[in-house]
């Protein structure tokens, strides 16, 4: 089955700095990648996500690209803000949304 | 803004015993889903049911656990003789349809003792 894996598990950047995440993954027959954002006592909420038949986008301060032949994705935030701090994870699934897997999650700490 | 809502927020219960999680999907929406976090762990998709059936269900949804729609707005997740390792957060989510955003509730913290 589909294996993600995401680097780093814990990011921490200045405030204005951008913050930069990595995924991988094993199944080349995945189509779909979502990128959510986990706050404290709450449910993971989609922040950006990209199909297979695309190379990037981008949503305002928020970006993914994905590389199909290299079978890796990255989330790029920029001017990041104190707020941003959080868990995010990547995911990836075939079928679009069934069977969804996720990555690790990377704690990301935005310093004022 | 229209949300995924789940009850209880923590459960506690003994090894053995069934516990039901609930859930309220978004009232609109046709595909459900139930995944779960074990504490400082990935989030692990389980099950997603559509039309009253299950589309997809993971390695880990084995004959311990069900699901069901049991009217218009509930989604259940039954789980029948619990063990210590299903101590975990488990999240409901719903979509519009097949494609479409995955709107995650806010969990239930399930505790076996």
């Amino acid at each position: 089955g589909e294996n993600v894996e995401q680097h780093p598990s814990t990011l921490s950047v200045q405030e204005g700095d951008s913050a930069v995440i990595k995924c991988t993954y094993s199944d080349s027959a995945s189509n779909y990648f979502p990128w959510y954002k986990q706050e404290l006592g709450k449910g993971p909420q989609l922040i950006i996500d990209i199909r297979s038949n695309v190379g990037e986008k981008k949503d305002q301060r928020i970006a993914v690209t994905l590389n199909k032949t290299a079978k890796h994705f990255s989330l790029h935030i920029t001017e990041t803000q104190p707020e941003d701090s959080a868990v995010y994870f990547c995911a990836a699934s075939r079928r679009n949304n069934n069977d969804m897997r996720f990555g690790a999650g990377t704690r990301l700490t935005v310093k004022p | 803004e229209p949300e995924v809502t789940q009850t209880p927020s923590h459960q506690v219960t003994q090894m053995g015993q069934e516990v039901i999680l609930r859930c309220v999907p978004i009232s609109n929406h046709l595909y459900f889903y139930w995944y779960r976090q074990i504490l400082g762990q990935k989030v692990e998709f389980l099950v997603s049911f559509y039309n009253n059936e299950i589309s997809e269900k993971s390695e880990i949804f084995d004959d311990q656990f069900s699901v069901e729609r049991p009217d218009g707005s509930n989604f259940t997740l039954k789980i029948r003789s619990t063990k210590l390792e299903d101590s975990a957060m488990y999240f409901c989510a719903s979509s519009a349809d097949v494609a479409g955003e995955q709107f995650f509730g806010p969990g239930t913290r399930l505790t076996v003792l």
